[in-house]
């Protein structure tokens, strides 16, 4: 069963530069699964950030893309995220998740997630 | 984008009741709609994706339904681990922009 684990600094600057990293265990991120990055806040709810195949090709949510930038890493096993120029209302829970399958049906549906950490904004 | 609103954002209900969720899409979705169960301090759970499939694990007190732009999910005699927030999402668009409703808090009465 697949195990997914977020990690990075929970404490950051505006202006600065977010980077988390979710460690994957118990399946290879080269398997045919598409990895992603969703947050939430009290504000806006759940928002779906981005995601990742492990070839590198990716999809993100057009509000974040230009401050964005999702990259797997196959020797660690692990995905990551970059969010820049950051402000207060990037304070939120980031989670990593996995697709429930490799078939294109089976896209978007998040059937296993990180616990999530908390990431605050503030100077 | 997709927009999906949730009715109504509190439910009290009480345990042994049944109950329906409701999720409406700005748009058609198809069938491509699912929800979510998130209890305090806890990820969101895969509750039943493509509209009415429960996911692996999931009892048979959860059924969703609808296609298009309505969706409901209904809970069949609550139990006290039911009481929870529920959000759809919808899975349809291509190129991908997944997007989430805001939620229905479910409470105990």
């Amino acid at each position: 069963q697949v195990q997914l684990q977020e990690s990075g600094p929970r404490l950051l600057k505006p202006a600065g530069t977010l980077s988390l990293t979710c460690n994957v265990s118990g399946d290879s991120i080269v398997s045919s699964y598409w990895w992603n990055w969703v947050r939430q806040t009290p504000e806006k709810g759940l928002e779906w950030i981005g995601d990742i195949y492990h070839t590198g090709s990716g999809n993100y949510n057009p509000s974040l893309k230009s401050r964005a930038t999702i990259s797997v890493d196959k020797s660690k096993n692990q995905f990551s995220l970059q969010l820049r120029s950051l402000t207060a209302s990037d304070t939120a829970i980031y989670y990593c998740a996995r697709d429930k399958g490799p078939l294109n049906s089976q896209r978007g549906i998040f059937e296993s997630w990180g616990p999530g950490t908390l990431v605050t904004v503030s100077s | 984008e997709v927009v999906l609103t949730q009715s109504p954002a509190i439910l009290s209900a009480s345990p042994g009741e049944r109950v329906t969720l409701s999720c409406r899409a700005s748009q058609s979705v198809d069938s491509h709609l699912v929800w979510y169960q998130q209890r305090p301090g806890q990820a969101p759970r895969l509750l039943i994706y493509e509209s009415s499939t429960r996911a692996t694990g999931i009892p048979a007190r959860f059924s969703g339904s609808g296609s298009g732009t309505e969706f409901t999910l209904t809970i069949n005699s609550l139990q006290s681990e039911d009481f929870a927030v529920y959000f759809c999402q919808q899975s349809k668009n291509w190129p991908p922009m997944y997007t989430f409703g805001q939620g229905t808090k479910l409470e105990i009465k």
